[in-house]
């Protein structure tokens, strides 16, 4: 696609359920990123990728994050037993290789009840 | 302190106006900088980049400076469209030449009214 695509576009979970984002980055971009944005806050990093290798998961809050890109395209990112506290818009963001610029999807809001 | 500080705002300014805002950023072994801007309900878009002493591109102007460790923007006759958070971005730290993580920092909130 033209773009950054992630689905869905809202999510509600209730607590304790498990989550699956999707992030389809824009095809041929090596780096992809997840993000974390709570409401008036600025994204914070969750983790990346580079292909399929996943170098830096620093920002994962729990053990109960889990990101994978398996194939060095598409990358999920899943919650299990998910918490309120985990009600955010979770952001991927894709760029070339050598190229700062990030583009970012739209995002996944998701609602933890 | 934290990794990127920023006023939050916001700042109402007029149609016209300029404005300007600052960032503070912690890790001196930043080297590259951004401003991104995210519309209400929207993803962050990249505004601006800022390398060496600064960068401009028609009414927007980013300023570095390394020694005090803080990067501005500055808006020149601020349009209606304008009205957006404005996001400092530093670069983390690079992986053997791929590329580090980007630190957000919250966010300046500006708002310009007609």
């Amino acid at each position: 696609g033209a773009g950054v695509s992630q689905s869905p576009r809202y999510k509600v979970a209730k607590r304790g359920q498990d989550v699956a984002l999707r992030c389809d980055p824009i095809s041929g971009h090596v780096s992809l990123f997840w993000y974390q944005q709570a409401l008036g806050q600025g994204p914070e990093f969750l983790t990346y990728f580079q292909n399929e290798a996943q170098l830096d998961k620093s920002g994962l809050p729990s053990d109960r994050f889990f990101a994978e890109r398996p194939e060095g395209s598409v990358s999920t990112l899943k919650i299990q037993r998910t918490q309120q506290e985990d009600s955010a818009v979770y952001l991927c963001a894709s760029s070339l290789p050598g190229q700062e610029k990030l583009f970012f999807g739209s995002g996944t809001q998701l609602s933890v009840l | 302190r934290k990794e990127v500080e920023q006023d939050p705002g916001p700042f109402n300014v007029p149609e016209g106006a300029t404005v300007a805002f600052n960032c503070t950023y912690s890790n001196s072994a930043s080297q590259s900088f951004f401003w991104y801007r995210q519309d209400c309900r929207k993803e962050p878009k990249l505004l601006m980049s800022v390398y060496s002493s600064g960068n401009e591109d028609g009414r927007f102007t980013a300023q570095l400076n390394r020694a005090s460790q803080y990067i501005s923007l500055l808006i020149r006759d601020s349009k209606l469209s304008d009205s957006a958070t404005y996001l400092c971005v530093p670069k983390g730290w690079n992986y053997g030449g791929s590329q580090g993580n980007l630190i957000f920092g919250k966010g300046t909130k500006l708002s310009v009214k007609p």
